[in-house]
């Protein structure tokens, strides 16, 4: 069974402070696919990240980081220098081997103040 | 490029009615997904059609929810009959392949059951 985890349901923050949201995933699975979405007030779900379990490496676009670690089963997101567009409900999400079942986390709410 | 259409954007109807949602997915999509979100949720996947084949249908309340893909293009997903708890956004998704895509939302299909 596929499990996400997202602990952190709400976190609120000053403008241009540093964020971090967390996600750890449960899967039997050796090869699986590691997702972050973006679900702003509008309510689109937007795709900002895919990294599959045979890539580590860490990856920086811009203001975002994500740090993958399979041996703590982790998957975190770090947005630098929050601004208030980063406002929205961020979700962690996992697929299986085949591109199957796709689990999201409950997701964590970001307020980031001005 | 187009994105997802869905429709109607809001839906009340009383319990125990029957309901159809409409998606037309980004064209050239082989994956469409439809996922139920519960307010306050992560999206639930309900069913996956490769083309217009089920790959995945395990989350689906088959004694009222039924989803078909004619052509392997746009779906439609209904309900009959509905319950309160089906109250939900009803949000439909396609990627180019299966395997490691990034889906493509739409706006979603608000549902009230009363």
């Amino acid at each position: 069974a596929q499990k996400v985890t997202q602990a952190q349901t709400e976190i609120s923050v000053v403008e241009k402070e540093d964020v971090t949201l967390d996600c750890v995933y449960e899967t039997r699975d050796t090869t699986y696919y590691l997702f972050w979405y973006k679900q702003p007030p509008s309510g689109e779900l937007v795709f900002l990240i895919r990294r599959n379990s045979f890539d580590e490496q860490n990856e920086i676009s811009g203001r975002y980081s994500w740090n993958f670690q399979k041996s703590t089963s982790s998957f975190n997101f770090t947005i630098t220098a929050s601004q208030v567009v980063d406002s929205a409900v961020y979700f962690c999400a996992l697929s299986n081997t085949g591109g199957f079942k796709t689990n999201f986390g409950a997701g964590t709410r970001l307020f980031v103040k001005a | 490029e187009a994105g997802v259409a869905q429709s109607p954007r809001y839906k009340i109807i009383e319990k125990r009615q029957s309901v159809a949602f409409w998606c037309n997915p980004i064209s050239g999509h082989a994956t469409l997904y439809w996922y139920q979100q519960i307010l306050g949720q992560g999206p639930k996947l309900l069913i996956q059609f490769q083309n217009n084949g089920v790959v995945d249908d395990s989350q689906l309340p088959k004694d009222r929810f039924s989803a078909e893909r004619l052509k392997g293009v746009d779906s439609t997903l209904k309900i009959q009959p509905a319950k309160l708890e089906d109250s939900a956004v009803y949000l439909c998704a396609s990627s180019l392949e299966r395997i490691n895509n990034e889906q493509f939302f739409g706006p979603g299909t608000r549902l009230t059951v009363l």
